[in-house]
């Protein structure tokens, strides 16, 4: 079975700071997708950043990065130069079996991150 | 392009009524989702369709629950009776990706959510 976990129920981090949200992940698959997803107060779920488990390359997109440590079984999200709109919540997920029916994604209880000015 | 959307926003019954949540994909996505967070707790998946076909529903909680994508477009799930346990923020989503693909991320897009009050 798969899980995520994440440790952090609340960071907080000021505004143009890096910060760090923290996810591991448990799977006895050895072919898995990992996302991030942020969700601010609206309500809405909005994917920020995937790394699939074969990639080489950590993945980056604008001001997040992934730092895919597969040894260590971690995908903490890096968020750069923090903006007040990132005060959000947000979750780590994984999604194993990249070529069979299985698309569900399994999520972590999240993350609220606080940005002050 | 439409994103995601779900209908009501908000829902508010008491316990032993009948609710019926809607979700309509993004047009063309043939893989739709639901999920549910209760309160504090991570998001849980419910089941899956592809089309109209129920490709798994592993994680629907007991029989009163029943979803339903007549037709392949959009998606109704009804919770009869709902009892208080019920009560969480129902997502839906949905994804163009098809198995075999070459599709990296398989992302699911969204919907905001359905805030279900049992009372």
């Amino acid at each position: 079975a798969q899980k995520i976990t994440q440790t952090q129920p609340g960071m907080f981090v000021q505004e143009k700071e890096a910060v760090t949200l923290d996810c591991t992940y448990d799977t006895s698959d050895q072919s898995y997708g990992l996302f991030w997803y942020k969700q601010p107060s609206s309500g809405e779920m909005i994917f920020l950043i995937y790394q699939g488990s074969y990639d080489e390359q950590n993945a980056t997109e604008g001001r997040y990065s992934l730092n895919f440590q597969k040894a260590r079984k971690s995908a903490n999200l890096v968020i750069s130069a923090s903006q007040l709109g990132d005060s959000a919540m947000y979750f780590c997920a994984m999604r194993a079996g990249m070529n069979t029916g299985f698309q569900k994604l399994v999520f972590g209880t999240g993350t609220r991150l606080l940005v002050s000015p | 392009e439409a994103g995601v959307t779900q209908f009501p926003s908000h829902s508010v019954i008491e316990k032993g009524q009948t609710v019926t949540l809607r979700c309509d994909p993004i047009s063309g996505h043939d893989n739709l989702y639901w999920y549910r967070r209760v309160m504090g707790k991570e998001i849980k998946f419910l089941l899956h369709f592809v089309k109209e076909s129920k490709q798994d529903e592993s994680g629907m909680p007991n029989n009163r629950f029943l979803a339903e994508r007549t037709g392949g477009t959009y998606s109704t799930l009804k919770v009869q009776p709902a009892e208080l346990e019920d009560s969480g923020v129902y997502f839906c989503a949905s994804s163009p990706g098809r198995l075999g693909t070459l599709s990296s991320s398989y992302e699911q897009y969204f919907g905001p959510g359905t805030r279900l009050t049992v009372t």
